[in-house]
């Protein structure tokens, strides 16, 4: 089964709103990650919060991590109509030689 | 720097007929090396992780293989394709660092099976 589990599958919001999604996952982890995918094409690294980290930011993107909950949250401040994507959070299973393991994803779409 | 070839983008294929994708890095050594695939629409599978050269770990049982003959080669292979294994498929790498597992993927090939 997925690790990490994201909610929603999808989003359809108005550009200038936030996009906000979670993650949810099984095991003891090193680190969480987020990916972002635009259709047809490779996922590009867009943060990773360590499991002693509770929230970290880069520009628009702010993640949290709850670890007693095994729950992560990505938020995208002020959204654009170029934020249209998939969104996926990764987990690494440290007893595994840290593979990482994708969840579903978010699908998000901005509305100009 | 590095970087990670995946070849061919799009590939139409029989249904029986063999099937063999390769993925390169370049820019790094010992690598991990991961293969995914990812139907329409839908997160990525874990089909196979490798942490070295002939070190291989199936994730999924298919109609799949995998090989690592070289530190920075990775394919995926079939020698018989079912119309099931149409799919996105992604390969990528990461460092073999518990505190930087950052993921780097290629740009994927679409397979169609016919």
């Amino acid at each position: 089964s997925q690790q990490g589990e994201e909610d929603p599958q999808a989003l359809s919001i108005q550009e200038g709103e936030n996009a906000t999604m979670n993650c949810s996952y099984k095991t003891s982890i090193n680190n969480l990650q987020w990916y972002r995918q635009n259709s047809g094409r490779g996922l590009v690294h867009l943060i990773l919060i360590r499991s002693n980290e509770r929230e970290k930011h880069s520009g628009r993107l702010r993640v949290t991590l709850d670890t007693s909950k095994k729950s992560s949250s990505l938020l995208i401040t002020a959204s654009r109509a170029a934020d249209t994507a998939s969104y996926f959070c990764a987990t690494d299973d440290e007893a595994a030689g840290n593979k990482l393991t994708f969840g579903g994803g978010t699908r998000v779409l901005v509305k100009p | 720097s590095q970087t990670i070839h995946q070849w061919p983008a799009t590939l139409v294929q029989p249904v029986g007929s063999p099937l063999s994708l390769e993925c390169t890095v370049e820019g790094t050594s010992n690598p991990n090396l991961y293969w995914y695939r990812q139907a329409a629409g839908r997160g990525l599978q874990l089909l196979f992780y490798s942490v070295g050269i002939g070190q291989i770990s199936s994730e999924v049982p298919q109609n799949l293989s995998a090989s690592r003959p070289q530190d920075r080669q990775f394919i995926l292979s079939s020698k018989k394709l079912l119309l099931s294994d149409s799919g996105f498929y992604l390969c990528a790498w990461s460092l073999r660092d518990r505190d930087n597992t950052e993921a780097f993927f290629g740009q994927g090939t679409r397979l169609t099976v016919v």
